[in-house]
């Protein structure tokens, strides 16, 4: 059974930078046509794609957001990890992470999301 | 960057009736990797159609997909209760993906 859970903390003061962790299960993070992306979703907004990583360490990023962003993996801890600097109230917003099905690149399972809110 | 437009951006409809809506990609969505998801007030978006006319595990056969290039359609055939809620197609291309901006289906 596949599963994905995101943790982290759920309120952040601007300026700061938040990691975010999503530790998977029934899959491994070295399976060769497998990936782990990150998504986002404004309060009533629309689903927006941060970043990505695969089996083979590959990685890409929102051009909007590629300096902001950092992602990696940590295999035996089956863990994906996503920093972003400089947080603002406009990044508040739900945080997904999702498996990557490299047959049709598609998202086929996703966490249950994080809200993170970004306020002093 | 490939941008994805849907409409209509609200479609109101009574269950039963057939559902169709559209994204439409600014760009050629190569490979055809169009996706479509089905979101849930306060839930994950679910995998429904990859590859732009592939069902996804566990499907119902009324939804179904189609279009290639830059014009995709999804298509539900009898609206049952459970299908009312936004709809999201995305694309993937030269690494990188983009979500549509959705279209909310409605009861009437």
């Amino acid at each position: 059974q596949v599963t994905l859970k995101e943790s982290g903390p759920v309120l952040v003061k601007p300026t700061e930078t938040l990691t975010l962790t999503c530790t998977v299960s029934g899959f491994s993070l070295s399976q060769p046509d497998t990936g782990v992306t990150w998504v986002r979703q404004p309060p009533g907004k629309a689903l927006e794609w941060l970043a990505h990583i695969f089996s083979n360490d590959e990685k890409s990023y929102n051009t909007s957001l590629n300096s902001r962003l950092t992602i990696s993996k940590d295999t035996p801890n089956s863990r994906v990890v996503l920093s972003m600097t400089n947080m603002d109230p406009v990044d508040t917003a739900t945080y997904f992470c999702a498996r990557i099905s490299i047959h049709s690149y598609d998202f086929d399972y996703w966490g249950q999301g994080i809200l993170i809110t970004v306020s002093s | 960057e490939i941008v994805l437009t849907q409409s209509p951006g609200t479609l109101s409809l009574s269950p039963g009736e057939r559902a169709t809506l559209s994204c439409r990609a600014s760009q050629s969505v190569s490979g055809n990797y169009l996706t479509w998801y089905q979101q849930k007030r306060g839930q994950a978006p679910r995998l429904l159609i990859h590859r732009a006319s592939n069902r996804a595990s566990g499907i119902p056969d009324r939804f179904s997909g189609s279009g290639s290039g830059t014009d995709f359609t999804l298509t539900i055939s009898r609206l049952e209760p459970e299908d009312f809620a936004v709809y999201y197609c995305q694309q993937y291309g030269t690494s990188s993906y983009t979500f549509g901006q959705g279209t909310k289906l409605e009861i009437k």
